[in-house]
């Protein structure tokens, strides 16, 4: 099975900051990756998939990137509804396989 | 607009099965490129895919659980249905469904609210 590697495990930041998470898959995925986020309590969020396309209604300040092993997650720009949990997946023949999460929280 | 919720006791006792029902909305299981799938989150833990079945009724595991579930669908009722066998504590969960990204497979685009399941004797 491929694992997936997603780090920090927390992240501290303010309103306003610029921050990435990354996740990293133990053999070449392509960019068969997607991010999403979560709140306590609720469901997860899609934002983006295949590792760089924004999901529709996702604001901008949330952009993805990477290829292979490397994959990360960067939101410009730190609201505060942005305070969450965020988790990388991957699909790879008909599995699917998440992260272990990073919670980002207000510094 | 599309829309899932799922279903289920929650409650079970050890060695039970779990029988949980996801009806959803604003499409078809008929169309091609169309499936659905169920993840599950431990209390303060990770996500985890459990299954997915496809609009031509194929369906897929998660290797380490393949061989205590079962996915199924009934289009005239807009449901799918997760049977899991011999549960077990660690099973305790909120169980979604989710719909796969149309002919993407690749991720989760829409999800249910989640239920809750607690396994205790």
């Amino acid at each position: 099975d491929i694992q997936l590697t997603q780090s920090p495990s927390t992240l501290s930041a303010s309103v306003g900051d610029k921050v990435t998470i990354t996740c990293r898959a133990s053999q070449s995925i392509s960019t068969w990756l997607a991010w999403y986020q979560q709140k306590p309590g609720k469901a997860p969020k899609l934002l983006i998939y295949k590792a760089s396309i924004l999901e529709d209604g996702v604001p901008s300040s949330f952009s993805g990137s990477g290829s292979g092993t490397e994959f990360t997650l960067t939101i410009n720009s730190l609201q505060p509804d942005d305070f969450a949990t965020y988790y990388c997946q991957l699909y790879k023949s008909y599995s699917y396989t998440f992260g272990q999460g990073t919670r980002l929280e207000i510094k | 607009q599309v829309t899932l919720r799922e279903s289920g006791p929650a409650l079970v006792k050890p060695t039970q099965t779990l029988t949980l029902t996801c009806v959803f909305s604003g499409f078809s299981l008929n169309s091609a490129g169309m499936c659905v799938s169920w993840v599950r989150q431990p209390p303060g833990r990770a996500l985890e895919w459990l299954a997915r079945i496809d609009w031509d009724d194929a369906k897929h595991y998660d290797t380490s659980l393949k061989t205590r579930l079962t996915i199924s669908k009934d289009t005239s009722k807009n449901q799918v249905v997760l049977t899991m066998t011999n549960v077990d504590p660690v099973d305790t969960a909120t169980y979604y469904c989710a719909r796969i990204r149309y002919y993407g497979f690749d991720s989760f685009d829409i999800w249910g609210q989640g239920t809750t399941v607690t396994v205790s004797s």
